[in-house]
């Protein structure tokens, strides 16, 4: 059974960088069979997908946050990061990672959820 | 604003069978399948409903889910205190990608 866990700092400063990892487990990264995604909370509100990837390194983002962020593949660490610049108070949320069942033609939504990194931005 | 409407609250009493919406619009609901997360407080979302009405395993019968045209609904027979929680719906959107609703928070009279 797929199991997720991301892990990174828990506060960052306005207008740094907020870097994140998800460490696979359970499972191969490599599949062919999964896209692997990343979706924010911010306190007390809805959910935000932010962006998914292949193992390949093919990846698709939220267009509002496209220009700010970059998701990243390690299979060797059967791992994938986030990156966002720039960030502001308004990208204070709980980041969670997960995966996406894809089957060659269709992908998924999410299934398998990380527990969730809350992430301050704050001086 | 969320790009899929749900009510913000919904409740019921134990036993009840309560459902909730989500509305759409023709690039994403009207086009693609819908899922429903159930989110107990604290805890990571949990994949209740894929491709509109399918259980993954483990996910009671007494959850459901069904989707018309632009609109989706999730349906809890026999209500439980243990379901109550917040409720997402999700779907893709051919031109913003992975778009959810703003969230149901049920509530167990």
């Amino acid at each position: 059974q797929l199991q997720l866990q991301e892990s990174g700092p828990g506060l960052v400063k306005p207008s740094e960088t907020l870097s994140l990892t998800c460490t696979v487990s359970g499972g191969s990264i490599s599949s062919s069979s999964y896209y692997w995604g990343w979706i924010r909370q911010p306190p007390g509100k809805g959910l935000e997908w932010i962006g998914s990837i292949y193992y390949s390194g093919s990846t698709y983002y939220n267009p509002s946050l496209k220009s700010r962020v970059t998701i990243s593949v390690d299979t060797s660490k059967n791992q994938f990061s986030l990156k966002l610049s720039s960030v502001t108070a308004a990208d204070t949320a709980v980041y969670y990672c997960a995966s996406q069942e894809y089957s060659g033609y269709d992908c998924d939504a999410f299934d398998i959820w990380g527990q969730g990194t809350m992430v301050t931005v704050s001086s | 604003q969320s790009v899929l409407t749900q009510p913000p609250s919904a409740s019921g009493t134990p036993g009840q069978r309560v459902t909730i919406s989500c509305s759409g619009s023709s690039s994403n609901i009207g086009s693609n399948y819908v899922y429903w997360y159930q989110q107990l407080p604290g805890t990571a979302p949990k994949l209740l409903i894929y491709r509109n009405n399918q259980r993954p395993s483990g996910v009671p019968d007494r959850f459901s889910g069904s989707k018309s045209g632009t609109s989706a609904s999730l349906a809890i027979s026999g209500l439980r205190s243990e379901d109550e929680a917040d409720y997402y719906c999700a779907a893709w959107d051919d031109t913003l990608g992975w778009v959810f609703g703003g969230g149901t928070k049920l509530t167990v009279l």
